[in-house]
């Protein structure tokens, strides 16, 4: 059973446009959301992450919104550029992340200039 | 800090052999994760250990899969022996108990023909 439903599956942007990517969870127990980005031949990178105390943060042109009561999260990157085309991970884990963490499928973004 | 370090990058073995992939985990973390990572099913856990103690390794596919952490600062993943359906990406990634997220290391690509 995936713990973490992540969609789109793949998302193609204009540069200079903004990218959405979505990603809901059912366990309430859960309080750490955190979004990895993996280039092909790497691991995933961490990129930025939420504990649902706020509903947003952002750093630079990445945003997290979170909505606690629907149990949704999303990652918004602005004025998308061709370097972030990438594979996108979002997660989640209880214990404010001191455990494992849960997956979603991925989401690969591909900017095109 | 080098960073979670794995090896080999890249091995290709027979089917029937036995592989071991290697991790040295950051210094200090106290959690160590194996993952596997296909196209068809993403982001696997296969096993973690906090402390050096296995926690859940429920994700292991089989029985031919073992896993060690014999010390803070290194585990193995040995697989025995090896199908051609064992194909995959191999990731360890290590974590501070105190859950500011994992770092992945640059994965093991394990080719079983």
């Amino acid at each position: 059973q995936q713990q973490v439903k992540q969609s789109p599956q793949s998302l193609i942007v204009q540069k200079g446009g903004i990218s959405i990517i979505n990603c809901a969870y059912e366990n309430t127990a859960f309080d750490y959301f955190p979004w990895y980005q993996q280039f092909p031949g790497k691991g995933p990178a961490l990129l930025i992450a939420i504990r649902p105390d706020v509903s947003e943060k952002k750093e630079g042109r990445f945003t997290i919104s979170f909505n606690k009561s629907a149990k949704q999260f999303s990652l918004h990157i602005m004025d998308s550029q061709p370097g972030d085309s990438a594979t996108y991970f979002c997660a989640a884990s209880g214990l404010s992340g001191a455990n494992n963490l849960f997956f979603g499928t991925g989401t690969r973004l591909t900017v095109i200039p | 800090d080098a960073g979670v370090i794995q090896s080999p990058r890249h091995e290709v073995t027979e089917m029937g052999q036995e592989v071991t992939l290697r991790c040295k985990p950051i210094s200090g973390h106290n959690s160590l994760f194996w993952y596997r990572q296909t196209m068809m099913r993403g982001l696997e856990l296969l096993i973690y250990f906090n402390n050096n103690v296995p926690i859940d390794d429920s994700g292991m596919p089989e029985d031919r899969f073992s896993a060690k952490m014999p010390n803070a600062s290194f585990s193995t993943l040995k697989i025995q022996p090896s199908e051609p359906r064992d194909s995959a990406v191999y990731f360890c990634a290590s974590s501070p108990w105190t859950g500011s997220g994992y770092t992945f290391g640059s994965g093991t690509r394990l080719t079983v023909v």
